[in-house]
């Protein structure tokens, strides 16, 4: 599997954007980039994928380097709310029932 | 409402005592999965499912069976758990088309004493 690394925490203040950096150098041509987070006491839940171009959803936006080897989740105005562990993964299309979740960020957000 | 669910939500069991946590979906979605999550390790994917009677192991498949005989439903099944095997789970499904955003149910909390 395509493996992602992520810093293992970052911290934000209230109402500031926030960039969430994922690195995946082996990533596949085909491989779809999913970036999930997951509340306190909860399972984890979708928040945005990419295959090559920069896409923008109501949650979040997702940039997307020219050579797909890096990515960066960008929250616009993070709220406390936003607090969280945001995984990025890699989906392969050759064998999409595969998984693999790094250690992802664990977001902070001051007020 | 699409959801994932999954039963029961806490367990507290012993040693060698066979169990099954259910897991269900309404989405019609092909892909299912089970994971556990432990402090400092993250996610770790047990065994997905990609339709009916078709699984495959994941990355921490000891100790585990599961089974798919209908679309909706993926019971994870431990023959004799163990106290390594005391762990916040999860189940989640997919579609079958990329881009293969996954849904995830609430967790179940086990502790085998």
């Amino acid at each position: 599997d395509a493996k992602t690394t992520q810093p293992n925490s970052m911290e934000s203040n209230e109402e500031e954007p926030v960039h969430l950096p994922c690195n995946h150098s082996t990533i596949s041509g085909t491989d779809y980039i999913h970036w999930y987070r997951q509340l306190p006491s909860q399972g984890p839940e979708y928040v945005i994928h990419g295959l090559t171009s920069n896409v923008n959803n109501r949650m979040a936006s997702l940039a997307i380097a020219e050579d797909r080897k890096s990515s960066t989740l960008i929250l616009h105005r993070a709220t406390l709310r936003d607090a969280a562990v945001y995984y990025c993964i890699l989906r392969a299309n050759t064998n999409a029932g595969k998984s693999t979740f790094g250690d992802g960020t664990t977001l902070t957000v001051k007020p | 409402e699409a959801q994932v669910t999954q039963n029961p939500r806490y367990l507290i069991t012993v040693t060698g005592k066979k169990l099954t946590v259910t897991c269900s979906q309404n989405m019609n979605h092909e892909y299912m999965s089970w994971y556990r999550q432990d402090p400092g390790l993250g996610l770790r994917q047990i065994y997905y499912s990609m339709n009916v009677e078709v699984t495959d192991k994941g990355d921490v498949p000891e100790g585990y069976k599961v089974s798919r005989k209908e679309k909706r439903n993926f019971p994870l099944i431990l023959e004799s758990p163990s106290p390594n095997q005391t762990s916040l789970y999860f189940c989640a499904s997919s579609s079958g088309l990329a881009p293969y955003e996954q849904y995830f149910g609430p967790g179940t909390r086990l502790t085998v004493t």
